[in-house]
């Protein structure tokens, strides 16, 4: 175990829907990272989270979208869902701000299919 | 734009054999990382670079970053099974180019 909680593990929708994945990040760490994977494009960073401020933005699309809350947990948000979203979304956590190196952990990825 | 190559993207190799895995990185950084991600797993840390010449070894994997070529490697000695994973390097510029990946190589070792 990571530290990094996402859920759900699984998700299966249809074209057209809505989704929202949720991420607790490690204790302590204050950024949560977005990335999805696919086994065309790879790993694709979408976006940044520090402190509940966007802090960098990636390759995510205007139907997504992503907001970490007072709590430090992440959603991140997709809508208008399509056949090329099915991915593997995972979130990362770092105590960035400290210096020296900034090592992700990784959670387990949600896995979503859209039928 | 920082772009992130790997090489191979497939490697199968046989079991006591070594082999090395390139990555190339397209802009001034001197912090790399390196991760495993087991199939159909999450990925997990197995090196940081941090400096040109940084050299760090754990079991059979020895991974080194040459910051004026833009290349670090992840040699394998002695390869078993139980290596076989997808290994991705990625770059970290900071500000906004968050860490980049690799495409990620293959590995399967066969006994």
């Amino acid at each position: 175990d990571s530290g990094v909680t996402q859920t759900p593990k699984h998700l299966i929708t249809a074209t057209g829907q809505r989704v929202t994945l949720r991420c607790s990040p490690r204790s302590g760490d204050l950024s949560v990272y977005w990335y999805q994977q696919s086994l065309d494009q790879g790993l694709q960073f979408l976006i940044q989270y520090y402190n509940g401020e966007e802090r960098a933005k990636g390759n995510i699309l205007e139907r997504f979208s992503a907001q970490q809350f007072p709590d430090l947990h992440s959603e991140l948000n997709l809508s208008s869902l399509e056949l090329g979203d099915s991915a593997l979304y995972f979130c990362a956590s770092s105590a960035e701000g400290h210096p020296g190196a900034n090592v992700l952990t990784f959670g387990a990825g949600s896995r979503l299919t859209v039928l | 734009e920082l772009k992130v190559e790997q090489n191979p993207l497939f490697l199968s190799m046989q079991e006591g054999k070594n082999y090395t895995i390139y990555c190339n990185y397209s802009t001034t950084s001197d912090r790399l990382y390196w991760y495993r991600q087991d199939p159909g797993k999450s990925l997990e840390s197995l090196f940081v670079l941090l400096s040109n010449g940084a050299v760090k070894q754990e079991g059979r994997l020895m991974a080194s970053l040459d910051t004026k070529a833009r290349l670090s490697t992840l040699h394998i000695t002695a390869a078993v099974h139980d290596l076989s994973a997808t290994y991705f390097c990625a770059v970290d510029r900071g500000g906004s180019e968050k860490l980049v990946f690799g495409k990620g190589t293959k590995l399967t070792v066969n006994p």
